[in-house]
């Protein structure tokens, strides 16, 4: 157990729909990384909060939107969702001063 | 922008010694890592380099060369459980409150090690 726990593990869902996964960082870590995976494609940057507020964006569509909340776990809301979109979605947290310790992922799978 | 490679696929033999070849041009450098994904799973943290040279961690070191965006990961004594993806990923930037700022990602060496 990483220590970052993220839910649901597995999410099947039509296209056009909303989900949002969830993601709990490290006890005491601030920062929350979330990452998208496809068959094809390295791990993708999507956003970074920290203590709450959205410090980096990276390639995350209009249609994706996140956010970090007081207690400091994390939501990612996908809509209108594609069959592209189809994906492992990893969250990361930061521990100092080495790299981030990463959640289990949540598999979506539009169908 | 950003690019970050690395072969796509590798084969060793157990109990033989393998270099991951790693190069970078990005704009921003605050340390390169490697991570080791097998399939299906979270990437789990192998090692970090800030300064150029080499870090040595059991069966697993690291090489960086900021000069020459250059990185190498050396896996000696293979097991078969070494048969996954290794993925070099560059620090742009510090992060907050001491925290590592977001990382980019190479797509991963898939390494195959054979009996």
């Amino acid at each position: 157990d990483s220590g970052v726990t993220q839910t649901p593990k597995h999410l099947i869902t039509a296209t056009g729909q909303r989900v949002t996964l969830r993601c709990s960082p490290r006890s005491g870590d601030l920062s929350v990384y979330w990452y998208q995976q496809s068959l094809d494609q390295g791990l993708q940057f999507l956003i970074q909060y920290y203590n709450g507020e959205e410090r980096a964006k990276g390639n995350i569509l209009e249609r994706f939107s996140a956010q970090q909340f007081p207690d400091l776990h994390s939501e990612l809301n996908l809509s209108s969702l594609e069959l592209g979109d189809s994906a492992l979605y990893f969250c990361a947290s930061s521990p100092v001063p080495t790299g981030y310790t990463f959640g289990s992922g949540t598999r979506l799978t539009v169908v | 922008g950003q690019n970050i490679d690395q072969p796509t696929e590798m084969t060793a033999t157990e109990g033989a010694i393998v270099q991951i070849n790693c190069t970078y041009q990005t704009s921003g450098f605050n340390g390169l890592f490697w991570y080791q994904q097998h399939a299906g799973e979270a990437p789990t943290f192998l090692s970090y380099n800030v300064l150029d040279g080499l870090e040595e961690k059991g069966r697993f070191s690291s090489f960086l060369s900021r000069s020459k965006g250059y990185s190498y990961l050396l896996l000696k004594e293979l097991q078969m459980k070494d048969s996954a993806s290794y993925l070099c990923a560059v620090s742009l930037s510090l992060g907050y409150g001491g925290s590592q700022g977001n990382l980019i990602f190479g797509k991963g060496t898939k390494l195959s090690v054979k009996p």
